[in-house]
């Protein structure tokens, strides 16, 4: 079966430093491999997906993750961390390699302090 | 471009009712799918939507249904509403784009 992990519910970081938030998937075939991210009171919004070719995906509101098809891995990063990222992130793998079949991890929540 | 937009936005319903949620896509797009989302658990994958057909479907029972109209906006059906079925429920829409999310339903079943 097509999974995702997120093996931190927490992730706390102080302003101004380097964030990252892990996922690990269980996929056969290649997978689509996305990041999104969720404000209290209002939908879910993209940040990035690999598809295939460079490791090194860049998103939205200067987030990057970097696929690792040896560790399995599609880790979160950015390099400074602001307050206004604090929020729930939710990695998700596509089974069918498609934008909107997606199943999702269970969420960091991601905590900047100043 | 009005996105997504679902309604209701919040709805209470009781134990063994039957429940419709609506979805009207992003301009432009054509295939919608729904998800559940549990307090504290990540979105579980409905159904998805395609040319008023569903295409995929996840690990639900049958007493979730749903249908899309020619103008591309969707309808979720869940019917013998369970405790269980409390949840936030997004829909998505994307045409050869990542997704985008509406704000979500609120069912709460008492």
């Amino acid at each position: 079966a097509q999974s995702v992990a997120q093996p931190e519910d927490q992730v706390n970081v102080a302003e101004g430093n380097p964030l990252t938030v892990k996922c690990t998937y269980s996929v056969s075939g290649n997978p689509y491999l996305f990041w999104y991210v969720q404000y209290p009171n209002r939908g879910l919004q993209f940040l990035l997906k690999y598809i295939t070719g460079d490791n090194l995906v860049k998103g939205s509101y200067g987030f990057e993750a970097e696929f690792n098809k040896s560790q399995t891995s599609f880790h979160l990063k950015k390099p400074s961390a602001l307050v206004s990222d604090s929020a729930l992130y939710f990695c998700a793998v596509s089974p069918l390699g498609t934008d909107n079949d997606m199943r999702f991890g269970a969420g960091t929540r991601l905590t900047v302090k100043p | 471009d009005a996105g997504v937009t679902q309604s209701p936005t919040h709805l209470i319903k009781t134990r063994g009712q039957q429940v419709t949620l609506r979805c009207s896509p992003k301009s432009g797009h054509d295939t919608v799918s729904w998800y559940q989302q549990a307090l504290g658990q990540g979105p579980q994958f409905i159904f998805q939507y395609y040319e008023e057909e569903e295409r995929q479907r996840g690990n639900f029972p049958d007493r979730f249904s749903g249908h899309q109209f020619p103008n591309y906006s969707s309808e979720l059906n869940v019917n013998a509403l369970l405790l269980g079925d409390s949840a936030l429920y997004l829909c998505a829409s994307s045409r050869f784009t990542e997704a985008f999310f509406g704000q979500g339903t609120r069912l709460t079943v008492v």
